[in-house]
């Protein structure tokens, strides 16, 4: 069966140091992956996309990679601070619709 | 420039009532998307409405489920006898014009469902 995997975990880390979460995926070959940001009580917002054919995507102190061989995409934060604190969410299309990860909790502390 | 809205913000209904989710995509959004979100969880797919058109009802509940997107209008999910179970977070979600496929989702706030 098809499945998104991501830390189910808490990632603690200090701020100022870089923040890595992992997103696999079984069963799909997904064209796009989707990274969103959810904070308590809101509903999720849109960061970055990444299609299969690109290996890494950046923007301002974020950064995507998307590996279709390993299935698995990486996304960092780098510089972090505290305002970075929340729910990273990823999300593969499946058909007609984007299927989301249970999510990581991100938590940098000052 | 509003987002997408969703209310009532809460909404709390005794078991057996009806619950009437109401959600408003951005505008010029024609694509509209309901997830449910039980803590702890992640987002789950129910139901994918383009104007007056269910096109993806796999996520929903064979029974006590409906959507509806009409052409003037609010989207509205309706859950009609809630249970318990029924208790979460529902959030609406809008995308422009092609579908999801290569299209981000706008997210609403959502409605807290609490069934007593």
């Amino acid at each position: 069966s098809q499945k998104i995997e991501q830390n189910s975990e808490a990632l603690n880390i200090q701020e100022g140091k870089t923040a890595t979460l992992t997103c696999n995926y079984t069963n799909y070959s997904p064209a796009y992956l989707q990274w969103y940001r959810q904070d308590p009580g809101r509903g999720p917002v849109f960061l970055l996309l990444i299609r299969e054919n690109e290996k890494e995507k950046r923007k301002e102190r974020l950064k995507v990679t998307f590996d279709t061989t390993l299935k698995q995409s990486l996304f960092h934060i780098t510089a972090s601070q505290p305002a970075d604190s929340a729910t990273y969410l990823c999300a593969l299309v499946e058909g007609n619709k984007l299927v989301f990860g249970a999510g990581t909790i991100l938590r940098v502390k000052s | 420039n509003a987002g997408v809205m969703q209310n009532p913000r809460h909404l709390v209904r005794r078991r057996g009532q009806e619950a009437r989710l109401r959600c408003s995509p951005m505008k010029g959004h024609s694509h509209v998307y309901w997830y449910r979100q039980l803590p702890e969880e992640g987002l789950k797919f129910m139901v994918y409405l383009q104007k007056e058109n269910i096109i993806d009802e796999s996520g929903m509940p064979k029974e006590r489920f409906s959507a509806e997107f009409p052409k003037e209008g609010p989207s509205i999910l309706r859950i009609q006898q809630v249970v318990r179970g029924d208790s979460a977070a529902y959030f609406c979600a809008s995308s422009l014009a092609t579908g999801a496929t290569n299209e981000k989702l706008f997210f609403g706030s959502g409605t807290q469902l609490s069934v007593l």
